[in-house]
């Protein structure tokens, strides 16, 4: 399978402060990235959905300037949680997409971001 | 899109068949069904995917009745390490841009 490295895997941050998450796509280039976020015992929620080169389509309810979503190459997407807050502490999980894919085809995962937020 | 209905939680014992059944009314015609694993603190791990009639991989068998309403994930003789949540999901590419909408999913706690 495709190969997502997702950076940092867990990351502690003072509230006010900012925190980047990156995420890779190793192995093939992913013209789409999506971003979700996870609260304990729940399902994960889809974010906002970006294409390279283009800006952020965000979720009902998802503020976009808390949440900046810059994918500017082929295998490298960033989320900046900005101005932290202890209710942005989550677990946040990236996906991106190659061009090819479809439904037909598995979709694949970074390994997760778990931010706390004190 | 289809919505899921799954179990919220089940137990199970080392090396028993475990089947999770998930309910997709609405699916469309155009839809496939997916199963994704998940363990704590980790992203989703693809499992089984399939559109009708049975599909047969290394780690699951995923069954379709002929009306595609629900489907069934069968784990074959489960381990300690098949404790995750596992997710069905219904959609087709065309109308959702490749985008996944979870539902629930199920807590499967596998016991010794």
């Amino acid at each position: 399978g495709a190969v997502v490295s997702q950076h940092p895997s867990w990351v502690i941050c003072k509230s006010g402060t900012s925190v980047k998450i990156e995420c890779r796509s190793l192995d093939f280039q992913a013209t789409t990235m999506f971003w979700y976020r996870q609260f304990p015992k729940q399902s994960l929620m889809l974010m906002a959905t970006s294409n390279e080169g283009s800006k952020a389509t965000y979720e009902q309810g998802v503020e976009k300037d808390k949440f900046l979503i810059n994918h500017a190459s082929l295998t490298l997407s960033t989320l900046t949680v900005t101005s932290a807050h202890p209710e942005d502490s989550s677990f946040y999980i990236c996906s991106p997409k190659g061009q090819a894919s479809t439904w037909a085809t598995e979709a694949f995962f970074g390994q997760g971001t778990r931010l706390t937020v004190v | 899109l289809a919505k899921t209905t799954q179990p919220i939680s089940m137990d199970s014992y080392e090396g028993q068949e475990v089947n999770i059944t998930c309910s997709h009314n609405n699916i469309a015609t155009n839809d496939y069904i997916t199963w994704y694993q998940q363990f704590p603190s980790q992203g989703p791990r693809f499992i089984i995917q399939g559109y009708k009639t049975k599909v047969t991989n290394e780690v699951a068998s995923l069954f379709i009745p002929a009306d595609r309403k629900s489907s069934t994930l069968s784990l074959p003789r489960v381990s300690l390490s098949d404790t995750a949540v596992y997710y069905c999901l219904v959609g087709d590419n065309a109308n959702q841009g490749g985008k996944l909408i979870f539902g629930q999913g199920t807590e499967l706690s596998v016991k010794p």
